[in-house]
């Protein structure tokens, strides 16, 4: 029974290749977010995706882009990976803008 | 842009001990204020949280203070233990989306 499930729990990958990370939430929320946690800890949010509505962090590179089937979940598509996105990425979902129940994430690393 | 400023980003106690993390925030809008532990290797998962109509909120050993007026709450923790040991993100909603902006973390460390 599991809130917000992300896969993969590890990814390693070479420079250049595209990836996807996957999102799911049993909650019943209505949003739905993607975080980048690098190195030192910081929590950086991403996207965040309401009822069809995405809002985009705008210091985010368009090589990300998250794709929604449904509101129960959201995925992370990453073209031409870079070392610079080796990070550790959670998933979270909220019922308002508030309240946020994160993933497991998932620790990406790029050769 | 609204920014939440956190400190101490290090904090070591003896077991025992109160532990107090302290953050300020810029946006007047903000209503809502949560704080979460990471532990190592773990999701940051919520462990209290204060809305703007009271100014305080405890919770067994911990507890969060709320001054509206000047812009900054505070975690307490008192009798610390070694399992508190964490980092640990105060937030807050910013911005015309009300998403939360985190602050950078205090890695708090639990000397038994």
């Amino acid at each position: 029974d599991t809130a917000v499930s992300q896969t993969p729990k590890y990814l390693v990958t070479q420079m250049g290749n595209d990836k996807s990370i996957k999102c799911e939430q049993n909650l019943g929320h209505d949003t739905m977010y993607w975080y980048k946690q690098d190195s030192k800890k910081f929590l950086k949010i991403m996207f965040s995706y309401n009822n069809k509505e995405l809002i985009i962090n705008e210091t985010v590179p368009n090589r990300f882009s998250p794709k929604s089937p449904d509101k129960a979940h959201l995925n992370l598509h990453i073209n031409s990976l870079e070392l610079g996105d080796s990070a550790v990425y959670f998933c979270a979902s909220s019922p308002q803008a508030d309240t946020q129940y994160f993933g497991p994430g998932t620790r990406l690393t790029v050769l | 842009g609204e920014n939440v400023e956190q400190h101490p980003s290090t904090l070591s106690v003896q077991e025992g001990d109160s532990a107090v993390i302290k953050c300020t925030y810029s946006d007047s809008a903000s209503n809502y204020f949560p704080w979460y532990k990471q532990e190592l290797g773990k999701r940051p998962q919520l462990i209290i949280d204060i809305r703007s109509n009271v100014g305080e909120k405890k919770d067994q050993r911990i507890a969060v203070t709320l001054n509206k007026t000047a812009k900054h709450f505070s975690l307490h923790i008192t009798e610390t233990q070694p399992e508190d040991s964490a980092v640990y993100f105060c937030a807050a909603p910013t911005g015309s989306a009300r998403q939360l902006t985190f602050g950078s973390g205090t890695q708090l460390t639990v000397l038994p």
